[in-house]
């Protein structure tokens, strides 16, 4: 099973500010497997980024995706006010399990 | 537009099954995966199979092997998750969403059904 560790747990940032999260596998995943997700509360998940950097439709351009092998990265540019949230990054491979992260919630500070 | 449309919450005692249902429109249903995730109470998303909706074939997290089923209804677009021998630690919130093939992400969810397994 390949385990997923985001980072940090809770990031604290204001409006404008740039947001970075981190998403680390425990064995490689393939850049085509690896996915972005965003949770409001009382929501659920929304796609962002699949194929670790290719945007979702309806996915605004502050938000892009990097990363290969094991080191995968979220950034977020200038966080809007709706961009407060919880954040899980997943590998979705041919071979189960599928496995997410723990997720990072993105706070206002 | 293509949607999921979950049940309604549902409250059972511990030993007791229950069976969500998730409806699909707007999609060719047989031309998909369906997948599950449940979500405990400030927890995170925890995958538990996934089901082919042309064959009917299924495949299970091994946490959930033995103990959830996945089904289908192709003549009313209409995927079922039913899991047995609830315990409180299954209180969780149970979505659907669907997969273009294996191999792929995510693009559409459920909103989710609310189970609570209390006595």
């Amino acid at each position: 099973e390949i385990v997923l560790t985001q980072s940090p747990g809770t990031l604290s940032l204001s409006p404008g500010e740039r947001a970075t999260l981190s998403c680390r596998a425990s064995q490689s995943v393939s850049s085509t497997s690896l996915g972005w997700y965003q949770q409001k509360p009382g929501q659920a998940p929304r796609l962002l980024i699949y194929g670790a950097f290719i945007r979702a439709t309806g996915t605004p351009d502050r938000f892009s995706g990097s990363g290969s092998g094991t080191d995968f990265t979220l950034t977020i540019s200038r966080l809007e006010p709706e961009d407060f949230a919880v954040y899980y990054c997943q590998q979705y491979g041919r071979s189960p399990p599928l496995t997410f992260g723990g997720g990072t919630k993105v706070e206002i500070k | 537009q293509v949607q999921l449309v979950q049940s309604g919450a549902e409250v059972k005692k511990p030993g007791a099954s229950v069976k969500v249902s998730c409806k699909a429109s707007g999609y060719r249903f047989t031309g998909y995966y369906m997948h599950w995730v449940r979500q405990a109470p400030g927890q995170g998303l925890e995958w538990m199979g996934w089901i082919n909706c042309h064959s009917g074939g299924a495949n299970y997290a091994e946490r959930f092997q033995g103990w959830a089923m996945f089904t289908t209804d192709t003549s009313t677009g209409t995927a079922y998750m039913e899991l047995s021998s609830l315990k409180s630690d299954d209180t969780a919130i149970y979505y659907c969403a669907r997969s273009n093939g294996l191999g792929t992400y995510f693009d559409v969810w459920g909103q989710g059904t609310l189970v609570t397994v209390s006595s």
